[in-house]
């Protein structure tokens, strides 16, 4: 089946920095790839996501960018605020199935 | 108000006792799926159903069973045979084909 590794497991940035959060995948024949955050007690919220026809994709201070020849998507969030403190998953989806990786514990210091 | 509920918020159950967890969705959509989440993990695939009346296992299926009688209910229920079932359990649902998931708020069990 698909496996897929998130790298970092935690992320401490300063507000208004930049933060980059990676994943990568091992089946070639996976095409959707969302993101998801998710805030302490409620369920995941899609947030981007991007399908393997297009390399990068952008939502505002969001973006994703894509490389299918390596395997591995980023997920990019510019001009951070304290409100995007959350956990972040990434998700492959092939044959039918969403396969997470194991989140990023986002932190935003005032 | 369209969207996916899940019922109760926090639930607790004794050792040995079977549980079931209510998800509802009123967005027409025809596949749904129920994951669990323990922490520092990501989601693991615990069943889906594409349509009414047919569900199939996925990942860590072992003590778990679903029924899917409605196109808007997709009842898990934790049996006493899940050596573990403490967790945060989150359901989601997708229109028929699609690959875009939209997840409900989640149940936290606890067993005692």
């Amino acid at each position: 089946g698909e496996n897929v590794e998130q790298h970092p497991s935690t992320l401490s940035v300063q507000e208004g920095d930049s933060a980059v959060i990676k994943c990568t995948y091992s089946d070639s024949a996976s095409n959707y790839f969302p993101w998801y955050k998710q805030e302490l007690g409620k369920g995941p919220q899609l947030i981007i996501d991007i399908r393997s026809n297009v390399g990068e994709k952008k939502d505002q201070r969001i973006a994703v960018t894509l490389n299918k020849t390596a395997k591995h998507f980023s997920l990019h969030i510019t001009e951070t605020q304290p409100e995007d403190s959350a956990v972040y998953f990434c998700a492959v989806y092939s044959y039918g199935k969403l396969t997470f990786g194991q989140g990023t514990i986002l932190t935003v210091h005032p | 108000d369209g969207g996916i509920t899940q019922s109760p918020k926090y639930l607790f159950r004794k050792e040995g006792q079977n549980v079931t967890l209510s998800c509802e969705q009123n967005l027409n959509h025809d596949a749904m799926y129920w994951y669990r989440q323990d922490p520092g993990q990501g989601l693991r695939l615990i069943y889906y159903s594409q349509i009414v009346n047919d569900f199939q296992k996925g990942d860590i299926a072992e003590g778990y069973s679903v029924s899917r009688e409605k196109k808007e209910s997709f009842p898990l229920t934790v049996t006493s045979a899940q050596k573990n079932p403490t967790a945060f359990y989150l359901c989601a649902s997708s229109l028929a084909g699609e690959d875009t998931q939209y997840f409900g708020p989640g149940t936290r069990l606890t067993v005692l």
